[in-house]
């Protein structure tokens, strides 16, 4: 089976820095997505970002990197130039690659993140 | 494009009343999923649809939750009874893209 790790309960971080959120992940499967999504008080999860296994190349959305080890099992998210808006709670995510359907979402327990003025 | 739709955004119920939640997916969205969120802790699937057929409910307690998506577009969730336990917010998202709703709220006591 598939686990997702946080180890981070919460985090903080001053606004216009950077921070980065930590999960780890375990699995069989060489072929798999991993995300990060956002979580406001409105309860909508909103994707930031996503990862496929097989590229090497660690993906980039504006402010959210991450840094995608593959051997390691690690896949963190760097939040560059925090804002206010950012403050949420922060879920990894881990999506098995399934041929021609589409797959669940295995969650981490989640960090909170908050934006000091 | 119009998201995931759910109803209703929160409810209160006595433990061993039965609760039912909506879902409507993004139009021409084949797979649907409900998850159950507890305060703390990150989403589970509790069962997974792909058309009017279920791909997966390993985790959903059958004892007193059932889900039905008969025409193969909105679906709907129920508890009966419901516990205590069974308090956490229900999220439906649809696939490909994995679009979330903004979840029910469920409160039992």
């Amino acid at each position: 089976a598939q686990t997702v790790t946080q180890s981070q309960p919460e985090m903080s971080v001053q606004e216009a820095e950077t921070v980065t959120l930590s999960c780890t992940y375990d699995t069989s499967e060489s072929d798999y997505y991993l995300f990060w999504y956002k979580q406001p008080p409105s309860r909508q999860m909103i994707l930031v970002i996503r990862q496929e296994a097989y590229k090497q190349q660690n993906a980039t959305e504006n402010r959210f990197s991450v840094n995608f080890q593959k051997a390691a099992k690690s896949f963190s998210l760097k939040i560059s130039d925090s804002q206010l808006g950012d403050a949420a709670m922060y879920f990894c995510a881990y999506s098995w690659k399934m041929a021609g359907a589409n797959s669940k979402l295995t969650f981490g327990k989640g960090i909170t993140l908050s934006v000091r003025p | 494009e119009a998201g995931v739709a759910q109803s209703p955004r929160y409810k209160i119920i006595e433990k061993r009343q039965s609760v039912a939640f909506w879902c409507n997916p993004i139009s021409g969205h084949a797979t649907l999923y409900w998850y159950q969120q507890i305060l703390g802790q990150g989403p589970k699937l509790l069962i997974q649809f792909q058309n009017n057929g279920v791909v997966d409910d390993s985790q959903l307690p059958k004892d007193r939750f059932s889900a039905e998506r008969l025409k193969g577009v909105d679906s709907t969730l129920k508890i009966q009874p419901a516990k205590l336990e069974d308090s956490a917010v229900y999220l439906c998202a649809s696939s490909p893209e994995h679009t979330f709703g903004s979840g029910t709220r469920l409160t039992v006591v």
